[in-house]
Formats: C-alpha cells, sequence, structure tokens
C-alpha cells in the first residue's frame, strides 16, 4: 500500500524559508523509475508542478521557480525534502507531494499516481 | 510551457447523463503523455488517467480517456452521484509539467 504524507509548518513569514518533508511508505527510491514530486496548489486556484527527484538522484525544477528551490531525498528514511526561499504572500498554497511515475525515463515529464493529503502552508507576518 | 485549457469551466449534469470534457493544448503533446485527475473539496487530486486513455488503478470504467496531438477528452459515461467534483488535464510530455485550470462538474 502506497503512502505519503506531508509536514512543516502550516505558517510562515514573508522572506523565510520554507521546508516541508514528504514521508513515504510502499515503495522506494532505491527502485529504477521511481519518482516524487511537489505539487502546490492555492486556495482556489489549479495545480503547479514544483520539483522533481528520481531514484538516480536528479533533480528536476520547474523554471519559473527554480532559484528558490532545492529537492532532497534521504532513501534510508524514506523521505523527500523541499525547500523554498525567499517566502512571499503569494506563495501561499497547499503542497502536496506525490509519487511520480511513466514520461521518459531520465526526464521530469511525469504524471503523480499516488499523493499525500497535502499541507496548508499560510505565507503572513 | 504548454499551455492546457480546459472547458467548459463549469458543466452541470445530472446522474445518469454523460459528461464530455475537454482539454486543448497550446502545442502538440508528444506521445500522448496527457493525465486526467479527480478533486473533491479538502482532498488531493486522484489520478483517472494517464497515456491519454489509460485508466488508472481501481477506475471505474465508466471514465474514459481518448485525443492526442493537441486535443483530448474526459467522458464519464453515466454519472454517479460520486463523480461531481473538479477535474484537471496535466501534460507530462514537456517540461514543466502542467496542469489546465479545471473543469468543475456539479449537480443540475
Amino acid at each position: 500500500q502506497v503512502t505519503l504524507r506531508e509536514s512543516g509548518p502550516a505558517l510562515v513569514k514573508p522572506t523565510q524559508t520554507l521546508t516541508l518533508t514528504c514521508t513515504f511508505s510502499g515503495f522506494s527510491l532505491r527502485t529504477s523509475g521511481m519518482c516524487v514530486s511537489w505539487v502546490r496548489q492555492p486556495p482556489g486556484k489549479s495545480l503547479e508542478w514544483l520539483a522533481l527527484i528520481d531514484w538516480d538522484d536528479d533533480e528536476y525544477y520547474n523554471t519559473s521557480l527554480k532559484t528558490r528551490l532545492t529537492i532532497s531525498k534521504d532513501t534510508s528514511k524514506n523521505q523527500v525534502v523541499l525547500t523554498m526561499t525567499n517566502m512571499d504572500p503569494v506563495d501561499t498554497a497547499t503542497y502536496f507531494c506525490a509519487r511520480a511515475r511513466g514520461g521518459n525515463y531520465y526526464d521530469s515529464g511525469k504524471y503523480f499516481d499516488y499523493w499525500g493529503q497535502g499541507t496548508l502552508v499560510t505565507v503572513s507576518s | 510551457e504548454i499551455v492546457l485549457t480546459q472547458s467548459p469551466g463549469t458543466l452541470s449534469l445530472s446522474p445518469g447523463e454523460r459528461a464530455t470534457l475537454s482539454c486543448r493544448a497550446s502545442q502538440t503533446i508528444t506521445s500522448r503523455y496527457l493525465a486526467w485527475y479527480q478533486q473533491k473539496p479538502g482532498q488531493a487530486p486522484r489520478l483517472l488517467i494517464s497515456g491519454a486513455s489509460s485508466r488508472a488503478t481501481g477506475i471505474p470504467d465508466r471514465f474514459s480517456g481518448s485525443g492526442s496531438g493537441t486535443d483530448f477528452t474526459l467522458t464519464i459515461s453515466r454519472l454517479e452521484p460520486e463523480d461531481f467534483a473538479v477535474y484537471y488535464c496535466q501534460q507530462y510530455g514537456s517540461s514543466p509539467n502542467t496542469f489546465g485550470q479545471g473543469t468543475r462538474l456539479e449537480i443540475e
């Protein structure tokens, strides 16, 4: 059974750095082809893909946010961590982690077959 | 990046009716790398379709996907009460992955 769960602060101040952790089970990031991604959704709006890390430690980022994002993994703990610097009120959103599959092998183009429940992050002073 | 435009924005139908949702891309989506998701309030998206037409595990066969190039369709053959939700398409053929703005399927 595949599960993912996001954890992190519910409230951050403008200019601060956000750190979110995705803890997953039911699969391993040691397995060839496995990837984990972060996707966010502002209140009442659509979804935005942020970043992806694969089994081979390749990192991929949405170019619009690339300078602010870092994704990393701890395979032994089954965790993926996302950091986003210089937070702004427009970054207020529910942040999801998701298992990413399919597409081309060494490429960020993936669909998302299992999702965490999401964590709402509000940016406000 | 590829922009996905979904139509209609809102679709009002009754249980038992057929729903047809459209997703149009600003450029050709390679290899039919198009997915559909269902999202209910307060929940994460749920994968319905990948590869334009392959149903995900556990998805009822009343859900079907079709299309290629720039035009894709999600069809729900006979609406059940639990199908009323927001539906998103997503392309993964070109980086970055992008999502449409969503179609809200509501009970008429």
